[in-house]
């Protein structure tokens, strides 16, 4: 399955942090989104073989990582209050049709 | 990708089906229909998807109108672990890599004992 890490994190406002990812073994697609509370999860951007392939209205300041163990990461710097959300990525196939299986998601509290 | 409209909230009384109704009368040829649900707290859930043909699996039915301007997600028992929000999306087949997900407000299905 797809694990994220750590559960529960809370920050200051104007510091950086990195949150992880574990992907479904074989997959080579991951997806990061933003949920704030109250509504559907929000499309921050996507990585294929590495490289960043799609964002969503997120500014400069939430970048990635994916690495070749199936891993991933999402950074976020200068951190401010509204970046409080349940962070979820998922991981894919690249294959057009397939299903997308998400983590349980890391909750961030900017404070 | 097409919007969707869901019903915001709806309630099943437990052990009987739940139907929940999904419209998308914006779809292209080349665009499946997704369901997620997401219990409180919890990552969504993949649940089913189609194109044009019915489709069923463990968890729930699909049915998408011969036209699939419309759909509906079917759980033929509903149990009160099935109350989560429920997700409708419709996505392109997709060039490789590109997996974005819209989600809308979904449908709050409540599961009364």
């Amino acid at each position: 399955g797809v694990t994220q890490s750590p559960t529960h994190l809370i920050k200051t406002r104007g510091q950086q942090v990195t949150l992880r990812c574990s992907s479904q073994s074989g997959h080579n697609t991951v997806s990061w989104y933003q949920q704030a509370l109250g509504q559907g999860p929000q499309f921050i951007f996507q990585y294929y073989r590495k490289e960043e392939n799609g964002r969503g209205n997120f500014p400069p300041r939430f970048s990635g990582l994916q690495f070749p163990n199936d891993s991933s990461e999402l950074n976020v710097n200068a951190l401010e209050l509204d970046d409080s959300a349940l962070y979820l990525c998922a991981s894919s196939l690249d294959m057009g049709g397939t299903e997308a299986f998400f983590g349980q998601g890391t909750r961030l509290t900017v404070v | 990708d097409a919007k969707t409209t869901q019903p915001p909230s709806m309630d099943c009384a437990e052990g009987r089906a739940a139907n929940l109704p999904c419209n998308h009368s914006t779809i292209s040829g080349n665009e499946y229909v997704y369901w997620y649900r997401q219990i409180h707290s919890q990552g969504p859930q993949y649940i089913i998807h189609g194109l044009k043909n019915n489709e069923t699996n463990e968890m729930a039915s699909l049915i998408i109108t011969e036209d699939r301007k419309s759909s509906t997600l079917i759980l033929p028992h509903a149990t009160l672990r099935d109350t989560a929000v429920y997700y409708c999306i419709v996505r392109a087949g997709g060039a490789a890599g590109s997996y974005q997900l819209t989600f809308g407000k979904g449908t709050k299905l409540s599961v009364i004992p």
